[in-house]
């Protein structure tokens, strides 16, 4: 079956340092991959989406200077959070979409910044 | 602009109840509407998902009902268990397009 695995489950960093979180698509060819963050009390908000053989767009509000994202291959993609503060604690999905249209989601890195 | 609204934010029924949740969208161009489901410092997981050649999709005690000219759809929950007490999220992608919506969530509690 199709799976993504995210990782790490959880994380703590200290303000002002970054760090990084991976998403592995099993199972399937992801054609694109979504990464989304939910903060706290909020819905999923998109923060940028990134698609074989094209440019990553990222979503307002969020950049590729904050959060640089790799994918280097139909299967794996990670993203780095730099320079952490409070407002960017919550939980991070990847979103993996297969070339049917549905999306499988992983179970999220759950960031904490102290 | 928010392409996705639920309502209610939050509901609560008695168990053996059934609960409907609502969603409603703005682009025409959605053409896969999945609802997921959240439970407490968890990962959302997908529930049951509908697209626009059907009116309706049912799952067990999950039944999706949707309207494409008011482009608004529902979750009916027949039966509610305190087990399904959860946040659920409304969410769409587009025809061709790569990412998903979402929601603000309706956050369903179910008394015993």
């Amino acid at each position: 079956g199709a799976l993504v695995y995210q990782y790490p489950r959880r994380t703590i960093c200290k303000s002002g340092t970054s760090m990084r979180m991976e998403c592995q698509a099993v199972g399937f060819q992801a054609t694109s991959v979504a990464w989304y963050r939910q903060s706290p009390q909020k819905t999923f908000e998109l923060i940028a989406l990134s698609t074989v053989n094209s440019a990553i767009k990222y979503e307002q509000n969020f950049t590729q200077e904050k959060f640089p994202i790799s994918h280097p291959n139909l299967s794996f993609s990670s993203m780095t959070v730099l320079n952490a503060y409070l407002e960017d604690r919550g939980l991070y999905l990847c979103g993996a979409r297969d070339g049917t249209g549905k999306v499988f989601f992983g179970k999220g890195t759950r960031l904490t910044v102290v | 602009q928010q392409q996705v609204r639920q309502s209610p934010q939050s509901l609560t029924v008695w168990e053996g109840e059934t609960a409907i949740l609502n969603c409603s969208y703005e682009d025409s161009t959605f053409d896969y509407f999945p609802w997921y489901w959240q439970f407490p410092r968890e990962s959302p997981a997908l529930l049951i998902a509908i697209r626009p050649v059907s009116n309706k999709k049912e799952d067990g005690r999950f039944t999706i009902f949707f309207n494409k000219r008011e482009k608004k759809l529902s979750l009916h929950i027949t039966d509610s268990q305190p087990g399904d007490s959860a946040t659920y999220f409304c969410a769409a992608s587009e025809a061709g397009g790569y990412k998903v919506v979402f929601g603000s969530g309706t956050r369903l509690l179910v008394s015993p």
